[in-house]
């Protein structure tokens, strides 16, 4: 079974200070990677995915991730973030072998202060 | 840009009762998901559905869940009994051949 880990529950940052939040997986067959934002009281927004090709992947506003096959871990980052960031974020791994359900991690809350 | 579309946004409901979550998928979508979110935990997986049958389910899905797109545009999600414990934030899901999800805005249901 694959499992998906965010370390942080709680991510506080200044605004435009650089962020990471961290994501790291664990499946015995291969996964797609995907970035999941919920803003308060909204549906979940994909903000971008990892299938193949190119391990730097570049989402919507200014986000980009990382997979990094070794280490299994697939982090988002920003360089300079937002008040409008404020949100939480889900990381989550699809199995190639399923109907492609998404596994999702237990997800991180950003909150950037002015 | 099209959006997936869930009613109600809010459902109170006795423990006891049926309810029926309705989406509305993307129109070209051919995979359609249920998930749910208890306040607190991260969001796990229900059931798949793909060309008018499961496709999977997970342990949470039992008897008194069922799903159905019975005209080809809605997608509904059927708790026959509910339980307190079925109070959740659900959310409905589709995608085309590719690979990403896209989600609705999510239906709050409370068991009371």
């Amino acid at each position: 079974a694959q499992s998906v880990t965010q370390l942080d529950s709680q991510v506080p940052v200044f605004e435009e200070a650089p962020v990471e939040l961290r994501c790291n997986y664990s499946s015995s067959v291969s996964v797609y990677l995907f970035w999941y934002v919920q803003y308060p009281n909204q549906g979940l927004q994909l903000l971008l995915k990892y299938l193949s090709g190119s391990t730097l992947v570049k989402g919507i506003n200014g986000f980009e991730a990382e997979f990094n096959k070794s280490q299994t871990s697939f982090h988002l980052r920003k360089p300079s973030v937002h008040i409008s960031d404020t949100a939480e974020y889900f990381c989550a791994v699809s199995r190639l072998d399923s109907s492609y359900k998404l596994i999702f991690g237990s997800g991180t809350r950003l909150l950037v202060r002015p | 840009e099209p959006e997936v579309t869930q009613t109600p946004s809010h459902q109170v409901t006795q423990m006891g009762q049926e309810v029926i979550l309705r989406c509305v998928p993307i129109s070209n979508h051919l995979y359609f998901y249920w998930y749910r979110q208890i306040l607190g935990q991260k969001v796990e997986f229900l059931v798949s559905f793909y060309n008018n049958e499961i496709s999977e389910k997970s342990e949470i899905f039992d008897d008194q869940f069922s799903v159905e797109r019975p005209d080809g545009s809605n997608f509904t999600l059927k708790i026959r009994s509910t339980k307190l414990e079925d109070s959740a934030m659900y959310f409905c899901g589709g995608r085309q051949s590719s690979y990403e999800q896209y989600f609705g805005p999510g239906t709050r249901l409370t068991v009371t």
